[in-house]
């Protein structure tokens, strides 16, 4: 599986877009790009993931780039509720079901 | 209704003794893993089972022997505990297919003294 590289911490000011990147240039044609918090040594929580498409929920968007290479979660009005460790995971659809965390952005909402 | 739920939530117990962790999920998944953090927040896979057979096995101590009863529940027995044990463990599962999205419960806050 691919090795992801994000950076350590970032702040956000409440109530505006918290853009958080995410590059993982060695991914391959079939590896999903799959975004978790961990609030507070809560167990992790699933946001989002994606192949090759944009994508969006009720939580973030995910912006993958034409050539994968690199992504951005994207929640966009964060809260101070938002503040969190935020990992980016990159899997193989056909490889073990292992998830290979790095160590995330620390991201801290500001009122 | 807790999708993966844990017990206990907190552990705190001597060196040398044997332990137990539970875990138990509702969400119908077939595949169930045990995570391990620890004091420098790194979280790794242990153990993953899939329809009670094991199908990953990272290098862990042979202490560590998890057991799967049914598809449900996925337990984690410790023994002869370590200072090194000290950490959370958390408990995920999925339904095994590409997408493969892992739920996880709030974990098991492990002291040893």
């Amino acid at each position: 599986d691919a090795k992801t590289t994000q950076p350590p911490s970032m702040d956000c000011a409440e109530g505006r877009a918290a853009n958080l990147p995410c590059n993982h240039s060695t991914i391959s044609g079939n590896e999903y790009v799959y975004w978790y918090r961990q609030i507070h040594s809560q167990g992790p929580q699933y946001i989002i993931h994606g192949l090759k498409n944009n994508e969006t929920n009720e939580m973030a968007s995910l912006i993958i780039t034409e050539d994968r290479k690199s992504s951005t979660l994207i929640l966009p009005h964060a809260t101070l509720r938002d503040t969190a460790v935020y990992y980016c995971i990159v899997r193989s659809s056909s490889g073990t079901y292992k998830y290979i965390f790095g160590t995330g952005t620390r991201l801290k909402v500001l009122a | 209704d807790t999708a993966v739920s844990q017990t206990p939530k907190y552990l705190v117990t001597q060196m040398g003794n044997d332990k137990s962790i539970k875990c138990e999920q509702n969400l119908g998944h077939d595949t169930m893993y045990w995570y391990k953090q620890d004091s420098k927040k790194f979280l790794k896979i242990m153990f993953s089972y899939n329809n009670k057979e094991l199908i990953i096995n990272e290098t862990v101590p042979n202490r560590f022997s998890p057991k799967s009863p049914d598809k449900a529940h996925l337990n984690l027995h410790i023994n002869s505990l370590e200072l090194g044990d000290s950490a959370v463990y958390f408990c995920a599962s999925s339904q095994a297919s590409s997408v493969n999205i892992q739920y996880f419960g709030a974990g098991t806050r492990l002291s040893v003294l």
